[in-house]
């Protein structure tokens, strides 16, 4: 069946670069999505591509995707202790035609000053 | 702004006491979604629905039902809560193929 694999811990310091990769397994996605949930809230949307696109650029946030291998990358650069949270990638299931989206189990950036 | 509202931030219910964890949003989104969140499990789909008066069970329904009787409405109903079904809640909803919105989750605990 469908599913998405992300690493569950990612640590770094105060003004480095963060990488947080996934891979998804189902070839049909129309759209890839990062979410990020801060303690004790909801997910919010952080960013998300189109499959048709490889990479995708928002201030310090770089979306990367290899369609051929499944696999997308979150970069944010210039980390700050705001940016420590749990950070969800997700794909849409057949299409996205109703919404229904497959997320990883997250994977927790603690950032250190 | 989308906004996804949850009745209750924390809740505490007692084993075999039936639950209701409502959920409204004021988007007049056609899918609506519930979720629970554990430690190490991510994100698992209980229930979603994309319309009024249906409802599709997700990858782990058991223990649970839903209602949603109005659009901008979907409740998730615990039976008879179990000490297993103490969790973070989190319901969700979306415009077809458009990301999901969350709501701020709500935390269940069962004694």
């Amino acid at each position: 069946g469908e599913d998405v694999e992300q690493s569950l811990f990612l640590s770094v310091r105060e003004g480095d670069s963060s990488v947080i990769n996934c891979t998804y397994t189902d070839s049909s996605s129309t759209y890839l999505y990062w979410y990020k949930q801060e303690p004790g809230a909801g997910l919010q949307l952080l960013t998300y591509i189109f499959s048709n696109m490889d990479m995708k650029q928002d201030q310090r946030l770089t979306v990367l995707l290899n369609k051929k291998d499944k696999h997308l990358s979150l970069r944010i650069a210039d980390t700050q202790t705001g940016d420590s949270a749990i950070y969800f990638c997700a794909e849409s299931l057949d299409g996205g035609s109703q919404g229904n989206l497959i997320f990883g189990k997250g994977t927790k950036l603690s950032v250190k000053p | 702004d989308v906004k996804v509202t949850q009745s209750s931030r924390y809740l505490v219910k007692r084993t075999g006491e039936k639950v209701f964890l409502e959920c409204v949003q004021d988007m007049d989104h056609e899918n609506m979604f519930w979720y629970r969140q554990d430690p190490g499990l991510g994100l698992r789909l209980i229930y979603f629905s994309y319309d009024v008066k249906m409802k599709e069970k997700g990858d782990i329904p058991e223990g649970y039902s839903v209602s949603r009787e109005k659009k901008e409405r979907f409740s998730l109903i615990l039976e008879s809560a179990s000490t297993n079904q103490t969790s973070m809640y989190l319901c969700a909803s979306s415009l077809t193929e458009n990301e999901q919105f969350f709501g701020p989750g709500t935390r269940l605990t069962v004694l």
